[in-house]
């Protein structure tokens, strides 16, 4: 079974500073998706960046960008220029490329911005 | 385009009652998923509904349970509930193509259970 695991609780960024979130996850798959999700006070889940596992260049989205180590099972996330909206709960997550729409989540890491 | 509506955003419920709760995918999505995120157990999947069959199911009791309509929208219902269904319920829609390279999956806000 595939696992995803997040080993930072909480992190602590000084605004316009650059941190970077911890994944690893477990699979015997070689096709597959990882995810980075924001979940804000709001609740509302909203999709961050998505990496495939057949590319080798990491995806980046402004001021988001990953880190992904195939061979390792690594995920990072890296986000610059912190800004005070960017504080919410982050969640690395996976799913089979060749199945269904099932998510496996991680247990998420809150982030937190110092003016 | 409107988002996932999930209805309602909040709940009270009693122990032993039975709850609906509704999920209307936004315009074209096929694909409706459950989840159940608590903080202890943190984002558990609960199912996933297509084309108005139930397309995989998570490692829940019987008395959750779940359908879909013809036009897509979704419903999920606890029965006899208990203290520890006590939960944020959110749900996603997508596409639902298998193996689909832009199957991205849009959460709605969630409804917000409170079992006493």
């Amino acid at each position: 079974a595939q696992t995803v695991t997040q080993s930072q609780p909480e992190m602590s960024v000084q605004e316009a500073e650059t941190v970077t979130l911890s994944c690893t996850y477990d699979t015997s798959e070689s096709d597959y998706y990882l995810f980075w999700y924001k979940q804000p006070p709001s609740r509302q889940m909203i999709l961050v960046i998505r990496q495939e596992a057949y590319k080798q260049q990491n995806a980046t989205e402004n001021r988001f960008s990953v880190n992904f180590q195939k061979a390792a099972k690594s995920f990072s996330l890296k986000i610059s220029d912190s800004q005070l909206g960017d504080a919410a709960m982050y969640f690395c997550a996976y799913r089979s490329a060749n199945r269904d729409d099932k998510i496996i989540f991680g247990k998420g890491t809150r982030l937190h911005i110092l003016p | 385009k409107a988002g996932v509506t999930q209805t309602p955003r909040y709940l009270i419920k009693t122990r032993g009652q039975q709850v609906t709760l509704s999920c209307s995918p936004i315009s074209g999505h096929r694909s409706v998923s459950w989840y159940q995120q608590t903080p202890g157990q943190g984002l558990q999947f609960l199912f996933e509904y297509f084309s108005e069959t139930q397309r995989n199911k998570g490692n829940f009791p019987g008395r959750f349970s779940g359908r879909q309509f013809s036009n897509s929208r979704s419903e999920m219902n606890v029965s006899t509930l208990e203290l520890g269904d006590s939960a944020l319920y959110l749900c996603a829609s997508s596409l639902g193509l298998q193996g689909a390279r832009k199957n991205i999956q849009y959460f709605g806000a969630g409804t917000r259970l409170s079992v006493l």
